[in-house]
């Protein structure tokens, strides 16, 4: 089955970018998925990309996608610090499919 | 607009109770989904359902089992909790209808502690 690993943690200063790296297993995944998640919060969908996509930008978001590597990232532009959270990489077969997700990477922010 | 709705969003009970969490899909939403969360953990796909038959299943416990409503609102019913137990549960809904577009929407989680 799918295997979606992430880097655990990722400190950046205020203002700068952050990117955060994904790799997962199954090139069968169609869709790659980013989500955010607060501290004792739920889940928030920031974007998601198709596998037939090289990369794709939302306001201060740049998801970018290497499918021959399987390598998945995210760039966060001007972070802030209310950036800080957990980013789950995820993928599923389909939109329908059950979603896996990665270990999640904890993004902290230092002034 | 309307989002998915879960309850109770925090519940505590002890061990070999049970349990039952319930989630209200997005009107017109007719598949629902189901992860568990542990502490530090990424979310775990459960099992889901589609016009109330179950259409996939994942690391779901036999003490576990859940089911879909004619209203599309479904329940997740847990028996003889155990203290692994103690997670986010989280709840999100799809229309299929929409698409391959359409992308799975969660709700808020419901936490269950159980000691």
């Amino acid at each position: 089955g799918e295997d979606v690993e992430q880097s655990l943690f990722l400190s950046v200063r205020e203002g700068d970018s952050s990117v955060i790296n994904c790799t997962y297993t199954d090139s069968s995944s169609t869709y790659l998925y980013w989500y955010k998640q607060e501290p004792g919060a739920g889940l928030q969908l920031l974007t998601y990309i198709f596998s037939n996509m090289d990369m794709k930008q939302d306001q201060r978001l740049t998801v970018l996608l290497n499918k021959k590597d399987k390598h998945l990232s995210l760039r966060i532009a001007d972070t802030q610090t209310g950036d800080s959270a957990i980013y789950f990489c995820a993928g599923g077969y389909s939109s329908a499919s059950k979603i896996i997700f990665g270990s999640g990477t904890r993004l902290s922010i230092r002034p | 607009a309307a989002g998915v709705i879960q309850s109770p969003r925090h519940l505590i009970k002890e061990k070999r109770e049970t349990a039952t969490l319930k989630c209200y899909p997005i009107p017109r939403h007719d598949t629902v989904y189901w992860y568990q969360q542990g502490p530090g953990q990424d979310p775990q796909f459960l099992i889901s359902f589609y016009e109330k038959m179950q259409s996939d299943k994942g690391s779901i416990p036999d003490r576990f089992s859940a089911q879909q409503f004619s209203d599309y609102h479904s329940e997740l019913n847990m028996s003889s909790l155990e203290l692994g137990d103690s997670a986010l549960y989280f709840c999100a809904s799809r229309a299929l209808s929409g698409g391959q577009q359409e992308t799975q929407y969660f709700g808020p989680g419901t936490r269950l502690l159980v000691l």
